[in-house]
């Protein structure tokens, strides 16, 4: 089967920090891998799409400047929340596609992230 | 761009029972898949079952099936025989990884 694994599954960080949070695909090329935020009892809120090599598409009202996503390799594509507030706190999933437009994403365990 | 909507918030069901969840999509394009997603108390999203767009065929896996209209734009996805391990969020998505709000589903014993 695809694995994605996302590292951390919990971070605490002090407000004013950055944190980085990992998605790796461990059996499989992602080419296109993408980042979402969930809120609690709330569906998925799709950040960005990153394709590898290139830059994040990232969706309206999402500050890139803030959260920084990275996809340097088939295998790894980073989310760095700069400058973390307690309004940042919340839960970060990746998901990770095969080439091919219409495949399936398979998707990380998240990141529980609190900023204090 | 493609928007998915779920207009279920909440449903419940009784163990061993048949449940269906609804989505319904808006898309320009032909041809194109939609995915439907769980998400347990674990918080892991799962793939339950996909349907491509250009087959009148419905998908299905075990049990859990697809009625998708494409004149329509629907794709509901019925699971039969409803277990207590069903106990989750389920949600509808395009091709693009865009989800629908999604629908907490319980199963009562």
């Amino acid at each position: 089967g695809a694995v994605v694994s996302q590292h951390p599954s919990w971070v605490i960080c002090k407000s004013g920090t950055s944190v980085k949070i990992e998605c790796r695909s461990l059996d499989f090329q992602a080419t296109t891998m993408f980042w979402y935020r969930q809120f609690p009892k709330q569906s998925l809120m799709l950040m960005a799409t990153s394709n590898e090599g290139s830059k994040a598409t990232y969706e309206q009202g999402v500050e890139k400047d803030k959260f920084l996503i990275n996809h340097a390799s088939l295998t790894l594509s980073t989310l760095t929340v700069t400058s973390a507030h307690p309004e940042d706190s919340s839960f970060y999933i990746c998901s990770a596609k095969r080439q091919g437009t219409y495949t399936e994403a398979f998707f990380g365990q998240g990141t529980r992230l609190t900023v204090v | 761009a493609q928007t998915v909507t779920q207009s279920q918030p909440e449903m419940s069901v009784q163990e061993a029972e048949t449940v269906t969840l609804s989505c319904t999509y808006d898309t320009s394009e032909n041809n194109y898949y939609l995915f439907w997603y769980k998400q347990p108390p674990s918080r892991q999203m799962i793939l339950v079952i996909r349907q491509e767009a250009y087959k009148q065929q419905n998908a299905t896996e075990n049990r859990f099936s697809v009625n998708f209209q494409k004149a329509a734009k629907s794709f509901s996805l019925k699971i039969s025989d409803s277990q207590l391990g069903d106990t989750a969020m389920y949600f509808c998505a395009f091709y693009d990884m865009r989800f629908g709000a999604g629908t907490r589903l319980t199963v009562k014993p």
